[in-house]
């Protein structure tokens, strides 16, 4: 079983959508959680960090947590072309340590 | 501007030409890090720094040494490459020793021949 776990996509919604990425980990003492994205090409950029239970929104994004289920979610509201890309999801297992999820490829489509 | 720089970008060399990849920051940040992406594997933790002369194993080290005798310095040395080193190297700092929030360089494409 892989530390992250992430649904490859491509993940495709219309332009306007909530676009919806899902990640599961393995490792229950895990405290630190992060939403990077990642354009062909280029390098990882982070866009949301989540440390506590619950929902925790920024402009267009929200990241949710659940520790019990071990699962952390990115919506992405109103999506727009400009959104498609790699998003990469990441943990911090003991040892500081930063594991990233393969990671989901978005296509919204105009 | 406050950045992440490696250098080189892009490099070619062959088997066994030991090579040394550079990575600066210049946010005074105390977390320092290496990752290598390939395809199917995703992003992996080579090597990690906590502050100056500590270094830790992250998932996959072999093959790979590093030194941090400077904050804003953490070059990735291969003594001896081999081609299952051809890889898309970023290197990422963190303001936290605990590597949170960690943002990444614009990354080393490395091939050996």
């Amino acid at each position: 079983q892989k530390e992250v776990e992430q649904n490859s996509g491509p993940l495709s919604v219309p332009e306007g959508a909530i676009a919806s990425l899902n990640c599961t980990y393995s490792d229950r003492g895990s405290q630190s959680f992060f939403w990077y994205r990642q354009y062909s090409g280029k390098s990882p950029e982070l866009i949301m960090f989540i440390y506590s239970n619950g929902d925790k929104e920024d402009g267009r994004f929200t990241a949710q947590l659940n520790k019990a289920s071990q699962y952390v979610s990115l919506l992405i509201r109103d999506s727009q072309p400009s959104d498609s890309a790699t998003y990469l999801c990441a943990v911090i297992r003991a040892g500081n340590m930063l594991t990233f999820g393969g990671g989901t490829r978005l296509m919204v489509k105009p | 501007e406050a950045q992440v720089t490696q250098n080189p970008r892009y490099l070619i060399t062959v088997t066994g030409k030991k090579l040394t990849v550079t990575c600066s920051q210049n946010m005074n940040h105390e977390y320092m890090s290496w990752y290598r992406q390939d395809p199917g594997l995703g992003l992996r933790q080579i090597y990690y720094s906590m502050n100056v002369e500590v270094t830790d194993k992250g998932d996959v080290p072999e093959g790979y040494k590093v030194s941090r005798k400077e904050k804003r310095n953490f070059p990735l040395i291969l003594e001896s490459p081999s081609p299952n080193q051809t890889s898309l190297y970023f290197c990422a700092s963190s303001p936290t020793s605990s590597g949170r929030e960690q943002y990444f360089g614009p990354g080393t494409r490395l091939t050996v021949l």
